[in-house]
């Protein structure tokens, strides 16, 4: 079975900080994606890599940032938290090109103060 | 604009009945899914379809690349179907997915 883990399952940090959300993935996956889950809005695509060292904006990548130096594991940094980040933050991973299937990760849910 | 769109948000049901919900896309696809979110956050795919129909135990889903709408069917339904269910479409670069907003399933017993 694919296994997606994220770092925490809860967070709570305060405005300002900066914030870490790790993700691993252990099926050798190429494709690693961020997305962010709010209420009436659903998933919305943050960052995504295509491998190691490679990065693509999504649909909202402002106020954050990724890392991808291992291809098991794909970061997610907020430079410098806002309360407008307090989110569900989900993490996927897929085999690379067109025909498969994402496997999510549990989610962090973060909560900015 | 949102790519894609479920209906109904909110859904709730007795034990027993059987259930539909629906999604319409806009954008050309190379495969739309299914998925299932129960409360606590975790995803899991149901589906993944790219024509015609496909069943797993009491689910079915069904697509009409044609008219750009797909269906989940739920027969017999269970409290245990209670969660939130997402239509998500792949575009036909593959790497791009579009997510609807999700339908909130409650199963009455």
């Amino acid at each position: 079975d694919v296994k997606v883990t994220q770092s925490s399952r809860y967070l709570v940090k305060r405005t300002g900080e900066k914030v870490f959300l790790e993700c691993v993935q252990d099926m050798d996956h190429e494709n690693m994606f961020w997305y962010r889950q709010d209420p009436g809005l659903g998933l919305r695509l943050i960052y995504f890599s295509y491998d190691v060292k490679m990065k693509e904006k999504g649909d909202i990548p402002e106020g954050y940032s990724v890392s991808r130096e291992k291809k098991e594991r794909f970061s997610l940094i907020l430079e410098s938290a806002s309360t407008n980040q307090t989110s569900m933050y989900l993490c996927a991973s897929k085999i690379g090109g067109g025909g498969n299937e994402q496997f999510f990760g549990p989610g962090t849910r973060l909560t900015v103060l | 604009k949102n790519e894609v769109e479920q209906s109904p948000q909110n859904l709730t049901a007795q034990e027993g009945e059987f259930i539909t919900i629906n999604c319409s896309y806009s954008v050309g696809i190379s495969a739309l899914h299914w998925l299932q979110q129960h409360p606590g956050g975790g995803i899991v795919s149901l589906f993944m379809l790219s024509s015609g129909k496909k069943k797993h135990g009491r689910l079915i889903a069904t697509i009409n690349i044609q008219e750009k709408h797909s269906s989940l069917h739920i027969t017999a339904s269970h409290p245990r179907d209670s969660a939130v269910y997402i239509c998500a479409v792949r575009s036909y670069t593959g790497n791009q997915f579009y997510f609807g907003t999700g339908t909130s399933l409650t199963v009455i017993p």
